[in-house]
């Protein structure tokens, strides 16, 4: 049981370039989520998903771009990178209810992609 | 809306100190869900703890433990005895269960520190 995978782990893009950021899950979750971390901050929500072909924009959307084809599949896409996307992706997925089974009982993290944009 | 406040930005003690760390939320949900994160130098998310909202038992798990007080509305996090392990980012987080999306917003985190 993988969990979330995320891909790449690590990026570095020039001003301009797109780039797609994947997200994976095999738990059958619906629910799936991308947040960025700037560096010494919290989290903050970009776009999430309530299911296959359903997306909804979060509370920091501009720039990204997300499409749900999949359950378990959840890209973000960048497409004209700017410095102010260097920040650390993470992508995140529930089933809502949660299990004590999940290692994060509800909530499943992928361990992050950290991109840089020069 | 939901929100959630952690006003420490940054905690520094000595090793086998007692350290609290704060955290104050809002919803406007009845029934809502509270966590805590443990982010260490490496970056990755560890979970910490899931509170349900209709549950206000403390909770010790080792030399952890929560203090939920819905008067407050504060969810604070103890560490008893710190070690040079626990020097990590620390993010409590909110959850509505009325939320459609159930989606997770997160305090700005504290940091903490422990020297030897």
């Amino acid at each position: 049981n993988a969990g979330v995978t995320q891909t790449p782990k690590f990026r570095i893009l020039k001003i301009g370039q797109s780039m797609t950021l994947q997200c994976a899950q095999d738990m059958n979750h619906n629910y799936m989520y991308w947040y960025r971390q700037d560096p010494g901050m919290g989290l903050k929500l970009i776009y999430y998903s309530v299911g296959a072909g359903i997306t909804d924009k979060g509370e920091v959307p501009n720039g990204y771009n997300v499409s749900r084809s999949t359950t378990e599949d959840f890209p973000l896409r960048l497409e004209l990178a700017a410095p102010s996307q260097t920040s650390v992706y993470f992508c995140a997925s529930t089933n809502r209810g949660g299990t004590r089974a999940s290692p994060n009982y509800g909530y499943t993290f992928g361990s992050g992609t950290r991109l840089t944009v020069v | 809306a939901q929100k959630v406040t952690q006003a420490q930005t940054e905690i520094s003690v000595v090793e086998k100190e007692d350290v609290t760390l704060d955290c104050v939320y809002e919803t406007r949900d009845t029934t809502y869900y509270l966590f805590w994160y443990k982010q260490p130098p490496s970056g990755e998310l560890v979970f910490l703890i899931r509170r349900n909202s209709f549950d206000e038992q403390n909770e010790i798990s080792g030399r952890y433990s929560w203090n939920f007080q819905k008067s407050t509305s504060s969810f604070n996090f103890t560490i008893t005895a710190s070690q040079v392990v626990d020097s990590a980012v620390y993010f409590c987080a909110l959850s509505e269960a009325g939320s459609s999306a159930s989606k997770i917003i997160f305090g700005s985190g504290t940091r903490l520190s422990i020297r030897p």
